[in-house]
């Protein structure tokens, strides 16, 4: 079964605004990693939180981890065109398997 | 290099056809993954090679048969597919299979099958 859930599943800003998107998860987790997938090509990792991380910065990004309501959020400030893509929560089920969120589509506006 | 790379880039075959997709990484990393993923979805795991061994197949038909010549490579032999596998097929590696490990990408190879 899928741990990780995205809202919202699509998300259209005009440049320069910020992009928050959020995940939930199932299960107590060791980790929770971000990945961004430009239309139809590879994943690209942006950002891992451990779970004893509440918030963590990266470039523009930040992300926030609540294991009490197994949730977590992504927030690119100041977006640009180039951030338009699908962002995917992902967690580690049982010892090697990575399991994607359904993903969020982010189109950006210029 | 942090690269994974993937060929075909794109791939159309028949259902009787064989045809083999190639990743490879020059990373040193000891885990490689193959994932499947269809328009709008996210990645399904299909499998995992941890030190050049299958350690994980997750229940995928015998139709899609991997293969891990070296800690570089990693093939995923097709034969017979039906047109419900046409989808974007996805390469990753890791340092290793461990639950903290970043795993890196290939740009996938879009297969349609006819």
């Amino acid at each position: 079964s899928q741990q990780g859930e995205e809202d919202p599943q699509a998300l259209s800003i005009q440049e320069g605004e910020n992009a928050t998107m959020n995940c939930s998860y199932k299960t107590s987790i060791n980790n929770l990693q971000w990945y961004r997938q430009n239309s139809g090509r590879g994943l690209v990792h942006l950002i891992l939180i451990r779970s004893n991380e509440r918030e963590k910065h990266s470039g523009r990004l930040r992300v926030t981890l609540d294991t009490s309501k197994k949730s977590s959020s992504l927030l690119i400030t100041a977006s640009r065109a180039a951030d338009t893509a699908s962002y995917f929560c992902a967690v580690i089920q049982g010892a090697q398997k990575l399991v994607f969120g359904q993903g969020t589509r982010l189109t950006i506006n210029p | 290099d942090t690269e994974v790379t993937q060929t075909p880039k794109h791939l159309v075959m028949g259902m009787t056809n064989k045809k083999s997709l190639k990743c490879e990484q020059h990373m040193g990393h000891r885990a490689m993954y193959w994932y499947k993923q269809k328009a709008k979805k996210p990645p399904e795991l299909m499998f995992v090679y941890s030190y050049e061994k299958l350690s994980i197949n997750e229940s995928v038909p015998s139709r899609f048969s991997p293969e891990c010549p070296n800690s570089s490579l990693l093939n995923l032999h097709l034969h017979a597919l039906q047109p419900e596998d046409s989808a974007l097929y996805l390469c990753a590696s890791s340092q290793d299979s461990g639950r903290t490990d970043t795993q890196y990408f290939g740009p996938g190879t879009r297969l349609t099958v006819l």
